[in-house]
């Protein structure tokens, strides 16, 4: 089992540029979370997705901010324009049904100059 | 709203001491608990849960924590601590099945030699 995986570990952009960063939930696993974290804001929840339809996304910061899940597998979240108060390490985590503990990636540490 | 608490957002030891990290829940409904730890720059990672069953629940790393309803609680402890244990540790419940889970603020354990 290879775990929850993310894309990139780290992502360095300038103010203003688009930025996808991607999660493949464990194989099997029904429900996908994203937080954000940050020293200022400790974890933060943005969005989860049940057999891949978004539930919640009332984490999400702004509408700059935008998540997809169009199958099982893979999931996107993605910042149009980024700012850098987006700066940040960004999880992914999956669950599956029955088991209530979450599984978490290795995060992607992005910065925003 | 339910919530969880983690008393004490730094929490510091010897090496070879107790380490005791405190979670408290707010709701007269007992949920699903979890610790988990972070180590720098990594996600987090499951150290125990209790969902059923037996109250007293043993983790990786000998850690274990010991469920409270009278108190509404769920303290971490390990016996003696060891340099390898610092990290952050998180405090989590989650009331229904399905639902996401709810973190605590984290607590930041540094273990001194």
């Amino acid at each position: 089992d290879a775990g929850v995986i993310q894309s990139p570990r780290h992502e360095v952009t300038e103010m203003g540029q688009e930025v996808t960063l991607r999660c493949k939930p464990i194989s099997g696993h029904n429900s996908l979370f994203w937080y954000r974290q940050t020293m200022m804001r400790g974890l933060e929840l943005l969005i989860y997705f049940n057999n891949n339809v978004p539930i919640d996304d009332s984490g999400m910061p702004e509408d700059r901010f935008s998540a997809k899940m169009p199958n099982a597998s893979f999931s996107t979240l993605k910042i149009q324009p980024s700012e850098p108060r987006d700066s940040a390490v960004y999880f992914c985590a999956s669950r599956t049904t029955g088991n209530y503990g979450y599984t978490f990636g290795s995060g992607t540490r992005l910065t925003v100059v | 709203a339910q919530s969880v608490t983690q008393l004490g957002s730094h929490v510091s030891v010897s090496e070879g001491a107790l380490v005791l990290l405190r979670c408290n829940y707010s709701s007269s409904v007992p949920p699903y608990l979890f610790w988990y730890v972070q180590y720098p720059n990594q996600g987090l990672q499951l150290l125990l849960k209790y969902t059923t069953g037996a109250t007293l629940v043993k983790g990786i790393n000998g850690f274990e924590a010991e469920f409270k309803k009278s108190e509404t609680s769920f303290h971490l402890t390990k016996p003696s601590a060891h340099m390898s244990d610092a990290a952050e540790y998180f405090c989590a419940a989650s009331w229904t099945s399905g639902s996401r889970l709810t973190f605590g603020e984290g607590t930041q354990l540094t273990v001194n030699p």
